[in-house]
């Protein structure tokens, strides 16, 4: 009954490759967010839709593209990867822009 | 723009000690403030938040927090620190009525000692 769910949890790639990450929350939310978060924790907003409109879109290279097919469901595509996208990636979700959020348990992406 | 200071990634304290973290903001309208936690392996979880209602807020696992503007500040406090309290916490701010961008400070890694 997990309220922000998010697959793959590990994701091993090689440098060029294409990946999807996918989340989804069943808690009736309007506002879902993506962020990245480095190997000293530091936490990074990426992305954040509202009602399935895109609203922030930080300085994130365009090799990532955000899609969210409805309110549920916000994926994160990366093409090309790179060394340096290696991170852990979390998806949040609030009831609307500024509340609190409720955090996936995150995809740990390692590119090789 | 919004900011958030965390002083000291690391505090030290012994089992049964007050837990201080502190935070520091800077905005230049109302903020809505936030303190979350990071256990090993896992995403993050609200503790507490403050919404321009009562200056005090308590949170789960006997945190609070004060916010006080004149120094603009949310500190985080537990009186007595447990084991299980080992963790990340990270201070967060948005802006009410603004572009609610969410941002977040470099997080404070708490030790508990036996």
């Amino acid at each position: 009954d997990t309220a922000v769910s998010q697959t793959p949890k590990y994701l091993v790639t090689q440098m060029g490759n294409d990946k999807s990450i996918k989340c989804e929350q069943n808690l009736g939310h309007d506002t879902m967010y993506w962020y990245k978060q480095d190997s000293k924790k530091f936490l990074k907003i990426m992305f954040s839709y509202n009602n399935k409109e895109l609203i922030i879109n930080e300085t994130v290279p365009n090799r990532f593209s955000p899609k969210s097919p409805d309110k549920a469901h916000l994926n994160l595509h990366i093409n090309s990867l790179e060394l340096g996208d290696s991170a852990v990636y979390f998806c949040a979700s609030s009831q609307r822009q500024g509340y609190e959020q409720y955090f996936g348990p995150g995809t740990r992406l390692t590119v090789t | 723009a919004q900011s958030v200071t965390q002083l000291g990634s690391h505090v030290s304290v012994s089992e049964g000690a007050l837990v201080l973290l502190r935070c520091n903001y800077s905005s230049s309208v109302p903020p809505y403030l936030f303190w979350y936690v990071q256990y090993p392996n896992q995403g993050l979880q609200l503790l507490l938040k403050y919404t321009s209602a009562a200056t005090l807020v308590k949170g789960i696992n006997g945190f609070e927090a004060e916010f006080k503007k004149s120094e603009t500040s949310f500190h985080l406090t537990k009186p007595s620190a447990h084991m299980s309290d080992a963790a990340e916490y990270f201070c967060a701010v948005t802006i009410s009525g603004g572009s609610y961008i969410p941002t977040f400070g470099r997080g404070t890694s708490l030790i508990v000692h036996p």
